[in-house]
């Protein structure tokens, strides 16, 4: 069974960048898509963007559009986000998950722990 | 943008009871790719049903789900204990991908 592991807690001071790390372990990394989902505080759930590593092309929230770079290594099976320009709005837990293979929908079935990123 | 509405925000009941809890989309949601989530605190969310009304791995069955086009409903049967959390429902039709705002589950 696939285990999604994330790197851990960051602080940072706005206006900084964070770059987050999801490892891929015991299942096929390159055939879904694989997305960051974060978590505001008493918040709910927001979907970030998404890539497929056999594709390589992101896609992305149309508000987050400029701001998140996703990418992925296959040869180490680890998936990354970067978020720029932090506010204190982007204090968050943030979350990856796998979807779909390849551009078949499907429902976010395995999620990793989960990063707490906090702007201050 | 699939727009998803969850309705109560808050649900008090008591172990034993029945839980229903609603999910309405903005737009008809195609296939019915659409998910139910166990979320706890300080945990990740936990898929509990897709493609409407498919129990994931390891789910009870008193876990269930149903709906078509916009209007869809979670029911949790005879509560437990470890069944107060927050829910959400999530379309997986295609990018953006969007999720509910949440039911709390709490014990009355």
């Amino acid at each position: 069974q696939v285990q999604l592991v994330q790197s851990g807690a960051e602080v940072k001071k706005p206006g900084s960048s964070v770059k987050v790390s999801c490892k891929a372990s015991g299942g096929s990394f390159n055939m879904y898509a694989l997305h960051w989902v974060r978590q505001a505080p008493g918040r709910g759930l927001e979907w970030m963007g998404g890539i497929i590593p056999m594709l390589g092309t992101a896609d992305y929230a149309q508000r987050f559009q400029g701001s998140v770079t996703i990418s992925a290594d296959k040869s180490t099976a680890t998936l990354y986000m970067e978020l720029s320009s932090l506010g204190s709005e982007d204090t968050a837990v943030y979350y990856c998950t796998r979807g779909g293979r390849l551009l078949q929908p499907g429902a976010f079935d395995v999620w990793g722990q989960g990063t707490t990123v906090t702007v201050s | 943008e699939i727009v998803l509405t969850q309705s109560p925000g808050t649900l008090s009941l008591s172990p034993g009871e029945r839980a229903t809890l609603s999910c309405r989309a903005s737009q008809s949601v195609s296939s019915n790719y659409l998910a139910w989530f166990q979320q706890k605190p300080g945990q990740a969310p936990r898929l509990l049903i897709y493609d409407t009304s498919t129990r994931a791995t390891d789910i009870p069955d008193r876990f269930s789900g149903s709906g078509s086009g916009t209007d869809f409903t979670l029911t949790i049967d005879r509560l437990e204990p470890e069944d107060f959390a927050v829910y959400f429902c999530h379309q997986y039709v295609g990018s953006p991908y969007t999720f509910g705002q949440g039911t709390k589950l709490d014990i009355k």
